[in-house]
């Protein structure tokens, strides 16, 4: 089966200016997560999808971060302005819903957000 | 809250050694547990999957225990090789809303 799919692969950006990111998960996977992976620290959750509802985004910066997930399959997110805090990798992840018996989360490579 | 914890932060072990990663969580409330391994540059890969009425769970050189109830999970690698040097992380999912939550990680060097 095809994997997770993202891009951009990277970016860089300067400060105050706008990015997204767009994720095409596993065909069928219901569920989707969007997490913030700092260097050297494990992912931090921001937003989970299911089909194309938000499950959870308690930890999404909501005054500059979005997410959307039209018609339950691919995601984008944006960032608007983006801060130098926000350089990290962004990764998606996907699974079925419920998660099944042994249905682990399949991860892309992510996308290296620089901001200068 | 659910708060995740690796220990060892860092590990470096000869080829050949038998070696045991820990993981704690704060909220015994999961679905099932993963284990994870992170390359430079890449994404995360699946290794093994618990789910809260198990045990234990293997593949391979890998064994993977869960002790639910303590908040304790353990990844052991048999044999291990240079080939196994990566970051590894868990990750407990909340019951009901399958979110799951990261550890940072235990980033193992295996010596050739």
């Amino acid at each position: 089966e095809a994997g997770v799919a993202q891009s951009p692969r990277y970016k860089i950006i300067e400060k105050r200016q706008s990015v997204a990111f767009w994720c095409n998960p596993i065909s069928g996977h219901a569920t989707l997560y969007w997490y913030q992976q700092i260097l050297g620290q494990g992912p931090k959750l921001l937003i989970q999808f299911q089909n194309n509802g938000v499950v959870d985004d308690s930890q999404l910066p909501k005054d500059r971060f979005s997410a959307e997930r039209l018609k339950g399959v691919d995601s984008t997110l944006k960032i608007q302005p983006a801060k130098l805090e926000d350089s990290a990798v962004y990764l998606c992840a996907s699974s079925l819903y419920p998660s099944s018996y042994n249905s682990p989360l399949h991860f892309g490579n992510g996308t290296r957000l620089t901001v200068t | 809250k659910q708060e995740v914890t690796q220990i060892p932060a860092a590990l470096s072990v000869p080829e050949g050694e038998n070696l045991v990663l820990n993981c704690s969580f704060t909220d015994s409330a999961i679905y099932n547990l993963q284990w994870f391994r992170q390359d430079p540059g890449k994404g995360l890969t699946s290794l093994l999957l618990i789910q809260s009425s198990q045990r234990e769970q293997t593949s391979g050189r890998l064994n993977a225990s869960l002790d639910k109830s303590s908040g304790r999970s353990t990844l052991y690698i048999a044999a291990s090789q240079p080939g196994d040097s990566a970051t590894y992380l868990c990750a407990p999912a909340t019951s009901g809303t399958y979110k799951y939550i990261f550890g940072t990680g235990t980033r193992l060097k295996v010596l050739a």
